[in-house]
């Protein structure tokens, strides 16, 4: 158990839908990382947050967002579902914001009909 | 920009048959390179992390290795539980507190 918790673990919704997916970070960890995994495609780094405020961006689309907050939580919104946004979607902590070890969590599995 | 590739593929092992995983990279100075472990639908579990050539760390049947262009996971007699998708991951300075990049991993599977 890595100590990062997301939920839900599965969902299922349809095209045009918006889903909110959870992420609590390890205790005393600054800094959250979403990533997307589809079958064919490795791990995709998403956005970076760093105490509340976005760090960095990598492959994430405009249809997509994500916010931390005070208590370290995060959330990603996705919105305007494809069926291509199907996929599995982790969240990774880390203690600070440079290129510490992250720890991920046990994923979302997202499957858009 | 930075890159990552993982050889082979895929690895077919009988159990206590010993091998080794690749990992080339590319970085504009490297600051970390990370291994994990990931099984079917779970999330990554972290390994190693190496930080400079010449590094070595040890884990259990793991080992892995690195140097200024590649990293090397051993595996000395694995088990069927060694069965997983190793994945590596290198972050550099140019990069430092932006996202890690990750190779597409190899896949592991050992036969009892």
């Amino acid at each position: 158990d890595s100590g990062v918790t997301q939920t839900p673990k599965h969902l299922i919704t349809a095209t045009g839908q918006r889903v909110t997916l959870r992420c609590s970070p390890r205790s005393g960890d600054l800094s959250v990382y979403w990533y997307q995994q589809s079958l064919d495609q490795g791990l995709q780094f998403l956005i970076q947050y760093y105490n509340g405020e976005e760090r960095a961006k990598g492959n994430i689309l405009e249809r997509f967002s994500a916010q931390q907050f005070p208590d370290l939580h995060s959330e990603l919104n996705l919105s305007s579902l494809e069926l291509g946004d199907s996929a599995l979607y982790f969240c990774a902590s880390s203690d600070l914001g440079g290129a510490d070890t992250q720890y991920f969590g046990p994923g979302t599995r997202l499957t858009v009909l | 920009e930075d890159q990552v590739t993982q050889s082979p593929e895929a690895l077919r092992l009988q159990e206590g048959e010993s091998s080794s995983l690749n990992c080339s990279y590319t970085v504009s100075g490297l600051r970390g390179l990370f291994w994990y472990r990931q099984d079917p639908g779970k999330g990554p579990e972290f390994l190693f992390t190496l930080y400079s050539a010449g590094e070595e760390k040890e884990k259990e049947r793991l080992k892995a290795t690195l140097t200024k262009k590649e990293s090397f996971l051993h595996i000395t007699a694995p088990k069927p539980e060694d069965s997983a998708t190793y994945l590596c991951a290198v972050q550099g300075w140019e990069n430092y507190g932006q996202n890690f990049v990750f190779g597409p991993g190899t896949r592991l599977s050992v036969l009892p």
